[in-house]
C-alpha cells in the first residue's frame, strides 16, 4: 500500500536558518505533491504544488523540489521567522482522487 | 476570499446518539472531501464527491457513516450510533481545478 514518511516528526530550528523538511513516498506515483501548513486548532493551509514533471517550485521564501526518481521532496523555508512555526504536511495526489497525507513535521523557529 | 464553511465548531455526543456535520464548500469546486483527523496529524480520507455524486467512498465505516452533497445544500456527513473511537476533527475540503485543496476549520466531535 501507498506510504508516506515526513522524516522528522519535530524540527527545531534558529530565526535567519533555512528550514528544510523531507517527505518519502514509496508504492505510489503521484501525478502530483503539495504542502500545506496546519496551526493548532486549524485546517491546513494550502503553499505549493508541484507536478511530476517539475523538478522545483518557488514561492516567496519557500521552496519545493520533487525528485520522482528518488521518490522524494524537500521543502525549504529560507531566512525562517517564529511565525513560520507549525506543522508541515505533505500531500500526494492523482487527478480526481484524494490526497494521501504524510503525519507532518512541527517547525519551532526560535528567536 | 470565499472559504470552505463547517459547522458546527465543536460537537458533544453521547456514546450511541447521532452525530451530523455540515460543510459548504467553494462555489465552483467539483469536487469535495471529507477527512477524520483523530491522533496528531493523522489525516483518514473517508469520502469524496464530485458534484452531488460520491466519488470514493473506500474510506467510509459504511456501517454507520453516511455522507450526502445535494445541490443548493450543504455537504453533510451524519454518524449514526457514535462510538467513543469516533471523537476527531473532522475536515471538508473542497478541490480547486488546479487540484489545491481548500480546508474548512473543521469540526471537533467529542463522543462521551
Amino acid at each position: 500500500s501507498q506510504k508516506i514518511e515526513q522524516n522528522s516528526e519535530a524540527l527545531n530550528i534558529q530565526e535567519g536558518k533555512t528550514a528544510t523538511l523531507t517527505c518519502n513516498y514509496t508504492n505510489y506515483s503521484p501525478a502530483y505533491l503539495q504542502w500545506y501548513r496546519q496551526d493548532p486548532g486549524r485546517g491546513p493551509v494550502f503553499l505549493l504544488l508541484i507536478r511530476e514533471n517539475e523538478k522545483e517550485k518557488r514561492k516567496e521564501r519557500l521552496k519545493v523540489t520533487f525528485d520522482t526518481t528518488l521518490k522524494q521532496s524537500l521543502f525549504h523555508i529560507t531566512a525562517s521567522q517564529p511565525a513560520d512555526s507549525a506543522t508541515y504536511l505533505c500531500a500526494l495526489g492523482q487527478a480526481g482522487t484524494a490526497l494521501i497525507f504524510g503525519k507532518g513535521t512541527t517547525l519551532s523557529v526560535s528567536s | 476570499g470565499e472559504e470552505v464553511a463547517q459547522t458546527p465548531k465543536h460537537l458533544v455526543r453521547g456514546e450511541g446518539q447521532k452525530a451530523k456535520l455540515y460543510c459548504a464548500p467553494i462555489k465552483g469546486h467539483s469536487y469535495v472531501f471529507w477527512y477524520q483527523q483523530v491522533l496528531k496529524n493523522e489525516f483518514k480520507f473517508l469520502i469524496s464527491f464530485q458534484n452531488e455524486n460520491v466519488f470514493d467512498e473506500t474510506g467510509m465505516p459504511k456501517e454507520r457513516f453516511s455522507a450526502k452533497c445535494l445541490p443548493n445544500s450543504p455537504c453533510s456527513l451524519e454518524i449514526q450510533a457514535t462510538k467513543l473511537e469516533d471523537s476527531a476533527v473532522y475536515f471538508c475540503a473542497s478541490i480547486s481545478r488546479g487540484g489545491e485543496a481548500f480546508f474548512g476549520q473543521g469540526t471537533r466531535l467529542t463522543v462521551v
